[in-house]
């Protein structure tokens, strides 16, 4: 079975703080996404990579970067964390299949803010 | 642009009743769309596939329709459990270079025993 871990259920922030959230697959699958879940919008992508450091912007990319050196680890990164940044975030892997590419999602990170 | 819609936003059934939830999506090009389930606190987990050719597709007691021309899916599930609680969304893939998936905001789905 794929695996997608994240390395944290919850946490807890101040506003100001630099955040890490970090990601592992072991499927070797070239692609992994970060996306954000907030009730009444559904799953937005904020950044995806396709490649080793490769990386590109997804819908809401603002007030974040990200990080993959490896390609089992994807990592996301709040600069200077703020209020409107807590949200539940998924990770997920997926290798390319033409008609089937399926996204296998990790268990999420609550992310609070205060 | 590329969108996905759910209907209804919210369901309550009781445990045994049958429930069929909707998915209208105006996503070009179409490469496939899958529903998935996603418990409480839980990553989302895919149910089923349906591909531009597949009509049906069943998985136990949840069978997935897709109209291709009308570009409207349909999940229906067949004597609720309790465990049938959770979110389901659909999320529709763009046959481009880069996979593009495109997320519906959900259906929350709540069986009552």
């Amino acid at each position: 079975d794929v695996k997608v871990t994240q390395s944290s259920r919850y946490l807890v922030k101040r506003t100001g703080e630099k955040v890490f959230l970090e990601c592992v697959q072991d499927m070797d699958h070239e692609n992994m996404f970060w996306y954000r879940q907030d009730p009444g919008l559904g799953l937005r992508l904020i950044y995806f990579s396709y490649d080793v450091k490769m990386k590109e912007k997804g819908d809401i990319p603002e007030g974040y970067s990200v990080s993959r050196e490896k390609k089992e680890r994807f990592s996301l990164i709040l600069e200077s964390a703020s209020t409107n940044q807590t949200s539940m975030y998924l990770c997920a892997s997926s290798v390319p299949q033409v008609g089937r590419t399926e996204a296998f999602f990790g268990q999420g990170t609550r992310l609070t803010v205060v | 642009k590329n969108q996905v819609e759910q209907s209804p936003q919210s369901l309550i059934i009781l445990e045994g009743k049958n429930c069929t939830l909707q998915c209208n999506y105006t996503v070009s090009p179409f490469s496939n769309l899958r529903w998935y389930k996603q418990d409480t606190g839980r990553g989302p987990v895919s149910l089923t596939i349906m591909t531009f050719s597949e009509n049906t597709k069943s998985n136990g007691r949840y069978t997935a329709t897709l109209d291709a021309d009308t570009k409207q899916s349909s999940l229906h599930i067949t004597a609720s459990q309790l465990s049938d609680s959770a979110s389901y969304i659909c999320v529709v893939s763009a046959q481009s270079g880069a996979q593009k998936l495109v997320f519906g905001q959900g259906t929350r789905l709540t069986i009552n025993p």
